[in-house]
């Protein structure tokens, strides 16, 4: 039982260029989520999907794009990389699929990104 | 809609002494309250949360924090400080109303021997 995985650990990528941060969960979670992480801002929210085949937007989506590809997997793609999207990003996922949030999020390692 | 404050984003402590971190929140509907843990170079994991019923909560690790809704607060503490304590912490809050959790900024606990 890994729980949350997420690849690659690291990514250097130039202005302009795009990738996809994967992520995937292995405890039947129905809820995922993205965040980032930038010094003294604690973490905010890119994305969530609350079950498969829904996404929705979070607090600072723009520049990101998503897919909940199944139940296990849920990917974070930036097309055009900028400068401003250095950061660390965390998947996460938790067991409810509703509000009445009491549930845990479980996060994944991170992915260290890096735009020169 | 909900918010979390922090208050100091750095605490240190000598080894032994009390830990104390201070976390107040904002909340338009009876909230949902989360500590988590992050260690260095590593995702963060849940400590303790209060959802309702008894207002002192007990997590991992030796910590503990209270419900105080007149205060509107939900402060960490633990008794004696561990070195393997030192990482940051983040309080964060959620609602009936939502399924999204929002964070505070964090504190970094450093531990002195």
């Amino acid at each position: 039982n890994a729980g949350v995985t997420q690849t690659p650990k690291f990514q250097v990528l130039k202005t302009g260029q795009s990738m996809t941060l994967q992520c995937a969960q292995d405890m039947n979670h129905n809820s995922m989520y993205w965040y980032r992480q930038d010094p003294g801002m604690g973490l905010r929210l890119i994305y969530y999907s609350a079950s498969e085949g829904t996404t929705d937007k979070g607090e600072v989506p723009n520049g990101y794009n998503v897919s909940r590809l199944n139940k296990r997997e849920f990917s974070l793609r930036l097309e055009s990389a900028a400068p401003s999207q250095t950061s660390v990003y965390f998947c996460a996922s938790r067991q409810g699929s509703t509000s009445q949030n009491t549930d845990t999020q479980y996060f994944g390692p991170g992915t260290r990104l890096t735009v020169l | 809609a909900q918010s979390v404050t922090q208050l100091g984003s750095h605490v240190s402590v000598s080894e032994g002494a009390l830990v104390l971190l201070r976390c107040n929140y904002s909340s338009s509907v009876p909230p949902y309250l989360f500590w988590y843990v992050q260690y260095p170079n590593q995702g963060l994991q849940l400590l303790l949360k209060y959802t309702t019923g008894a207002t002192l909560v007990k997590g991992i690790n030796g910590f503990e924090a209270e419900f105080k809704k007149s205060e509107t607060s939900f402060h960490l503490t633990k008794p004696s400080a561990h070195m393997s304590d030192a990482a940051e912490y983040f309080c964060a809050v959620s609602g009936s109303n939502t399924d999204k959790l929002i964070f505070g900024t964090g504190t970094r606990l450093q531990v002195f021997p």
